[in-house]
């Protein structure tokens, strides 16, 4: 079965330089959430998107910016990285409803992005 | 307010003895839970969910968990554990809400010894 895909798996990136992670939802998923997981840190909610809009907004910097496509894939930006930004960025794809909360969430392998 | 509470940072077993991860949940609505393992380098995994179906919920690996309104509970378990269990565990809720959104516990680290 399908599942949701992140793209790169791993990331070096220096500090002030700017990163880009992509995230496929499984097909016919409209949703899309964001985690950022710091080393020994529980997942904290970035940010989420419904149908290209976004729907939720948690912890994320102003240096990120994120959006989801018209084929529902969904791309985070990071500019001007810090050294505290490196984490696993998770992706995690839902459809909207009664179905997500029965069937819960698949999440991404995720994105490991190293500042140096 | 919505919350999810593991009690234990991190516990420890011998090789085939039992397996207990506490976790207990407020929520102001029907809640369902779930139990994620993240091993080492790796995303999130689904071990069990539970929706309103039955209390006692089976999932993968041998784990299961008991969802208990009375207790706010719901704890996971394994009868024996194995080496291939060390992991981090995360209890998860998720509201049915427009905002949809998931509610993850801190984690228990689960440690096995030889």
């Amino acid at each position: 079965a399908a599942g949701v895909i992140q793209s790169p798996r791993h990331l070096i990136k220096e500090k002030r330089e700017t990163a880009t992670l992509k995230c496929y939802p499984i097909p016919r998923h409209d949703t899309v959430y964001w985690y950022q997981q710091g080393p020994g840190q529980d997942p904290q909610f970035l940010i989420s998107f419904y149908e290209k809009m976004q729907s939720d907004k948690g912890s994320i910097p102003d240096r990120f910016s994120a959006q989801q496509f018209s084929d529902y894939h969904s791309e985070l930006n990071m500019s001007s990285l810090e050294l505290g930004d490196s984490a696993l960025y998770f992706c995690a794809s839902s459809l909207r409803g009664r179905t997500s909360r029965d069937y819960g969430y698949t999440f991404g392998s995720g994105t490991r992005l190293t500042v140096v | 307010a919505q919350s999810v509470t593991q009690l234990d940072s991190h516990v420890s077993v011998s090789e085939g003895t039992p397996v207990l991860l506490r976790c207990n949940y407020s929520s102001s609505y029907s809640p369902s839970l779930f139990w994620y393992v993240q091993h080492p380098n790796k995303g999130l995994q689904l071990l069990l969910k539970y929706t309103s179906a039955a209390t006692l919920v089976k999932g993968i690996n041998g784990f299961e968990a008991e969802f208990k309104k009375s207790e706010t509970s719901f704890h996971l378990t394994k009868p024996s554990a194995h080496m291939s269990d060390a992991a981090e565990y995360f209890c998860v809720v998720i509201l049915y809400s427009s905002a949809s959104k998931i509610i993850f516990g801190s984690g228990t680290r689960l440690s096995i010894r030889p």
